[in-house]
């Protein structure tokens, strides 16, 4: 069965430094999604990313944060000058359809700012 | 404000005992109602989703089930693979999913 992966599965970098996390979603999919999980909190979405731009976003993904899709398989999700709360599991996600079909997720990569 | 409650919390079963996980949502002109299950350490898997009062889908041990206001995720007769955190999402009116809380499971052999 096709499935979202992501690399790495685990990042520690310093405060202040910039990280990328990538993720392959699924070939037939049009629609494309980053949510974070805090340890001990809810999903959250981030960012929404459709034709090639955003199509929605959340009060949290601001100037620091910023996604791409470099080629026809890759989407990434750069944070630039981390910060300590910034750590946590940050999940790709994919869609056929927007929010009218189920979102598929990745296993996540787990940012740790020290 | 939440759009999305799941109740209870956690939910420690014994091997063979069934029970329901509740979600309440506040969102109006519902878009469709999705659960999925959380493995520690993993992404969402999708489960079921559910779009209209009434409507029913089933799952090896698992129904979920909606009405107008809330879903309920039965669990019949759970095994120790059915541990996990099983989560409820709805589409706001701002088209974003939001997710609840989630319900942890626990099924003792």
């Amino acid at each position: 069965e096709p499935e979202v992966t992501q690399t790495p599965s685990h990042q520690v970098t310093q405060m202040g430094q910039e990280v990328i996390l990538r993720c392959v979603p699924i070939s037939n999919h049009l629609y494309f999604y980053w949510y974070r999980q805090i340890l001990g909190q809810k999903v959250e979405f981030l960012v929404s990313f459709y034709n090639n731009e955003i199509s929605e976003k959340s009060e949290i993904f601001d100037d620091q944060f910023s996604v791409e899709r470099p080629d026809g398989s890759n989407f990434t999700l750069k944070i630039r000058s981390t910060k300590l709360e910034d750590s946590a599991m940050y999940f790709c996600a994919s869609s056929e359809a927007g929010l009218h079909s189920p979102l598929h997720f990745g296993n996540g990569t787990r940012l740790t700012v020290t | 404000e939440d759009q999305v409650t799941q109740s209870p919390e956690a939910l420690r079963l014994q091997e063979g005992e069934s029970s329901s996980l509740n979600c309440s949502y506040t969102v109006s002109g519902l878009r469709g109602l999705f659960w999925y299950r959380q493995d520690p350490g993993k992404g969402p898997e999708f489960l079921f989703t559910l779009y209209s009062a009434g409507e029913e889908k089933e799952k090896e041990r698992l129904k979920a089930t909606l009405t107008k206001k809330e879903s309920f995720l039965h669990i019949t007769a759970p095994k120790p693979e059915d541990s996990a955190t099983y989560l409820c999402a709805v589409p706001g009116n701002d088209y974003k999913l939001s997710f609840g809380a989630g319900t942890t499971v626990t099924v003792r052999a």
